[in-house]
């Protein structure tokens, strides 16, 4: 069974800092995704890593893989108020010809002007 | 605005009842997506329909089944409902069957109440 697990789950940040989010699962996989959600809304898809050292970025986000390890990051640069929302990532099980993804249980951030 | 149209947003009912939610995908999307949100389980996958066919299949109970139509829209339809069933249910839909090849976009949810 693949287990996905995020930390920190919260996060309180003053604007203008920098700060990480970790992913890190349990099984083989190549293919993980980062997902927004602000407070009562829905999912915003963010980024999708498909192989081992991509690295992509939006903004004051940057997202990377680390298959070896089975981790993932996603690095907040010079934080901002907008950016509060609870942050997912979620990892894709191939099983025959489809992908089922496990999610983490999210990281809530907070960011304080 | 994503393009995704879930009915109902919300909806109320009693345990051991039936409802059907409504999706209909974006244009051009042959996708559909469908995850429950809860806070106890937090967000789980629970099944893919591409172009009217059964894609991909998650932690969807047996009380649970869904279906694509012709014209793509989708319907998820929970029975014998239970107290832990209530949870928010997306919708999401991609243009492709691979879930990675394209960005998934995402409905504002159906919120079920069981009482």
């Amino acid at each position: 069974e693949l287990k996905v697990e995020q930390n920190p789950l919260f996060l309180s940040m003053q604007e203008g800092k920098n700060y990480t989010i970790y992913c890190n699962y349990s099984t083989t996989s190549d293919r993980l995704y980062w997902y927004r959600q602000d407070p009562g809304k829905s999912l915003e898809s963010l980024f999708v890593l498909l192989s081992n050292g991509a690295v992509k970025q939006e903004g004051r986000l940057m997202a990377s893989l680390d298959t070896k390890a089975r981790l993932s990051t996603l690095h907040i640069t010079a934080a901002v108020h907008d950016l509060s929302a609870t942050y997912f990532c979620a990892v894709d099980l191939q099983s025959g010809g489809s992908y089922i993804p496990t999610f983490g249980r999210g990281t809530s951030l907070i960011v304080h002007p | 605005d994503s393009g995704v149209t879930q009915t109902p947003k919300h909806l109320i009912t009693a345990t051991g009842q039936r409802v059907t939610l409504r999706c209909s995908p974006r244009s051009g999307d042959l996708s559909v997506y469908w995850y429950q949100q809860s806070l106890d389980q937090g967000l789980q996958f629970l099944i893919q329909y591409y172009n009217g066919e059964e894609r991909a299949k998650g932690n969807i109970l047996e009380r649970f089944s869904a279906q694509q139509f012709p014209d793509l829209h989708s319907e998820l339809n929970l029975s014998s409902l239970e107290l832990g069933d209530s949870a928010l249910y997306f919708c999401a839909s991609s243009e492709g069957d691979i879930p990675s090849a394209q960005p998934q976009h995402f409905g504002d949810g159906t919120r079920l109440s069981i009482l």
